[in-house]
């Protein structure tokens, strides 16, 4: 099992740009969440999902957007890239029994110059 | 709205000297209280879970937490620290429902140790 796997790991884009990052997983696990984590902020949530086909948003959601069209994908899109979307991007699932554990994918690091 | 603080952005401690990392939270209900740790340039690893029953919790690498509902405090201890210890330390505090699931973190606590 991959577990939770983020693509790409790192990317540079231009202001204005647009981009998708995928967050996939093999654990089918109904809920899935995008962080972005910047210097002393800790992890700000951006949306998540709590099944295939929802979303709803997080504590920061403006500039993003995502889809959930198959369970084991969330999909993060980047519209019109901002430098204030430079950040590390992470993607964590939780499963069923809502425990809580999130399982986290390694993290995307994206520079938007 | 759930909240969670961590008070100390930065703390140092000696190798071998007892530690503890404060957490508070906000949230109207029982939550489901987390602490992860995570090293320079890696992922977040969870230390220990609180969903009900004893307050007291114990973890991975030594790790403990207690949880206080009077206080809304969620501290993490350890007796005895070690260089390998020292990484940035995140509360989560997380409720989950039907249509609203979600964990949120407190900002992070950066622990280094002094030899």
């Amino acid at each position: 099992n991959a577990g939770v796997t983020q693509t790409p790991k790192f990317r540079v884009l231009k202001t204005g740009q647009s981009m998708t990052l995928l967050c996939a997983q093999d654990m089918n696990h109904e809920y899935m969440y995008w962080y972005r984590q910047d210097p002393g902020m800790g992890l700000r949530l951006i949306h998540y999902s709590v099944g295939e086909g929802t979303t709803a948003k997080g504590e920061v959601p403006d500039g993003y957007n995502v889809s959930r069209l198959k369970k084991q994908n969330f999909l993060l899109g980047l519209e019109s890239a901002a430098p204030s979307q430079t950040s590390v991007y992470f993607c964590a699932t939780v499963g069923r029994d809502r425990r809580g554990e999130q399982y986290f994918g390694p993290g995307t690091r994206l520079t938007v110059t | 709205a759930q909240s969670v603080t961590q008070p100390d952005i930065h703390i140092t401690v000696s190798e071998g000297a007892s530690l503890e990392l404060r957490c508070n939270y906000s949230y109207g209900a029982t939550p489901y209280l987390f602490w992860y740790v995570q090293s320079p340039g890696q992922g977040l690893q969870l230390l220990l879970k609180y969903f009900s029953g004893d307050t007291l919790v114990q973890g991975i690498k030594g790790f403990e937490a207690e949880f206080k509902r009077s206080q809304s405090s969620f501290n993490l201890r350890k007796p005895s620290v070690h260089w390998s210890d020292a990484a940035e330390y995140f509360c989560a505090v997380g409720a989950f429902y039907s249509s609203a699931s979600k964990i949120i973190f407190g900002s992070g606590t950066r622990l280094s140790i002094r030899p």
